[in-house]
């Protein structure tokens, strides 16, 4: 069964980088494309990007320029960077994986909770 | 960016109705791009429909989709009580991809 899970700070200042990790278990992070996705409470959801297990990556323009993501294979797992935070970026940040050759996100992490206050 | 419209934004029904959403794309999607997901509090959305009608595995069958073009429909024919939650329609046709702002299901 896979399972997907982000670890991370819960709460960063603004202005700072937001960082966190998607762990994948029980089964290859290899042939797959990885994303991120993000929740303000109460809200729908915003898709941030993606990354191949080979390192290529899609950004939405929306975040372009704050946003890196990396992988990991060796440790199965892959990672998102946000710069310059604002409130605005306070969220539950979600890891997924899509069906292979598809954009339909089968696998789900259980989502962490990042706050930027001060 | 295409945008997606979902409508109602709240559906108040009671168990053993008919849901119907509806899910409005502001430019034409090939229907093969077009997912819906099922959210319940504290939890991930879950994968219910993809290709616009086919259901994911393990979705009972009282849930289909259908559509083209702009307008797709996500229907519950028989809602059980495991079924209120807010509902999300997704594209990846084109760059960047998006989700409807979500149905909520709600008991009457």
């Amino acid at each position: 069964q896979v399972q997907l899970q982000e670890s991370g700070p819960g709460l960063v200042k603004p202005s700072e980088t937001l960082s966190l990790t998607c762990t994948v278990s029980g089964d290859s992070i290899n042939g797959y494309y990885w994303s991120w996705i993000r929740q303000p409470a109460g809200k729908g959801l915003e898709w941030i990007g993606r990354i191949s297990s080979s390192g290529s990556t899609h950004y939405n323009p929306s975040l372009k320029s704050r946003v890196t993501m990396s992988v990991d294979t060796s440790n199965n797992q892959f990672s998102l960077d946000l710069t310059s935070v604002t409130a605005a970026d306070t969220a539950v940040y979600y890891c997924a994986r899509a069906v292979a050759g598809t954009g339909d996100f089968e696998y789900w992490g259980q989502g962490n909770l990042v706050t930027v206050s001060s | 960016e295409t945008v997606l419209t979902q409508s109602p934004g709240t559906l108040s029904l009671s168990p053993g109705e008919r849901a119907t959403l509806s899910c409005r794309a502001s430019q034409s999607i090939r229907s093969s791009y077009l997912v819906w997901y099922q959210q319940k509090p504290g939890q991930a959305p879950r994968l219910l429909i993809y290709g616009a009608s086919t259901r994911a595995t393990g979705i009972p069958d009282r849930f289909s989709g259908s559509g083209s073009g702009t307008d797709f429909t996500l229907t519950i024919s028989r809602l059980e009580p495991e079924d209120f939650a807010v509902y999300y329609c997704h594209h990846y046709d084109s760059s960047p991809q998006t989700f409807g702002q979500g149905t909520k299901v709600e008991i009457k």
